[in-house]
């Protein structure tokens, strides 16, 4: 079952930001928000994650509502190599759990436009 | 940087040729991965192992089998590969916080194609 709800698509101009939201209204409390992209043929690059604090680092800036039902992820200067689609997923990751694993929605295509 | 390497990015054999499947991470990580992922039906875990010499089945491990001698090193085999088993092959590692593993880092891929 999905936990995450993502728009299919979206298109931003080249050198502004892009946010992207996602939906994970039935989160648990000790389940983090993580964000990966995929760029075309090539594996899933992690990119940011949180669990109530908005938190930033050198790719990508995380905003996660106060009560945790929703978050944006913010690439500040978009270029067109962040052309790629974007999963947000929730997790929660106990030791020799056998549910350890990512499983990726549909996630979104990121159409950088020039 | 956390680097994950595979050894191949893209492979092609032939239906019963014995596949092997390396991947090699270098930041001492206690746990490795391998999926496939598939248009459709995303990814698909097929083991996981936590420890060196350990391993578990995921969701999907017919057809396949592990190896991991070294912490570092994990091997993904298919013993005679077979048409539906063409795919993107992905391997992960992790490292462990207490009870928990940490985020996941992705390989660059392989794309393996059965004849």
């Amino acid at each position: 079952d999905a936990k995450t709800t993502q728009p299919t698509s979206m298109d931003c101009a080249e050198g502004r930001a892009a946010n992207l939201p996602c939906n994970h209204s039935t989160i648990s409390g000790n389940e983090y928000v993580y964000w990966y992209r995929q760029i075309h043929s090539q594996g899933p690059q992690y990119i940011i994650h949180g669990l109530k604090n908005n938190e930033t680092n050198e790719m990508a800036s995380l905003i996660i509502t106060e009560d945790r039902k929703s978050s944006t992820l913010i690439l500040p200067h978009a270029t067109l190599r962040d052309t790629a689609v974007y999963y947000c997923i929730v997790r929660v990751a106990l030791l020799m759990n056998r549910d350890d694993k990512i499983i990726f929605g549909k996630g979104t295509r990121l159409h950088i436009l020039p | 940087d956390v680097k994950v390497t595979q050894s191949s990015r893209y492979l092609v054999k032939r239906t019963g040729e014995k596949v092997f499947l390396e991947c090699v991470q270098d930041m001492d990580h206690e746990n490795m991965f391998w999926y496939r992922q598939d248009p459709g039906l995303g990814l698909r875990l097929i083991y996981f192992s936590y420890d060196v010499k350990m391993k578990e089945k995921g969701d999907i491990p017919e057809g396949y089998s592990v190896s991991r001698e070294k912490k570092e090193r994990f091997s993904l085999i298919l013993e005679s590969a077979s048409t539906n088993q063409t795919s993107m092959y992905l391997c992960a590692s992790s490292g462990t916080s207490g009870r928990y593993t940490d985020t996941q880092y992705f390989g660059p891929g392989t794309r393996l194609t059965v004849l």
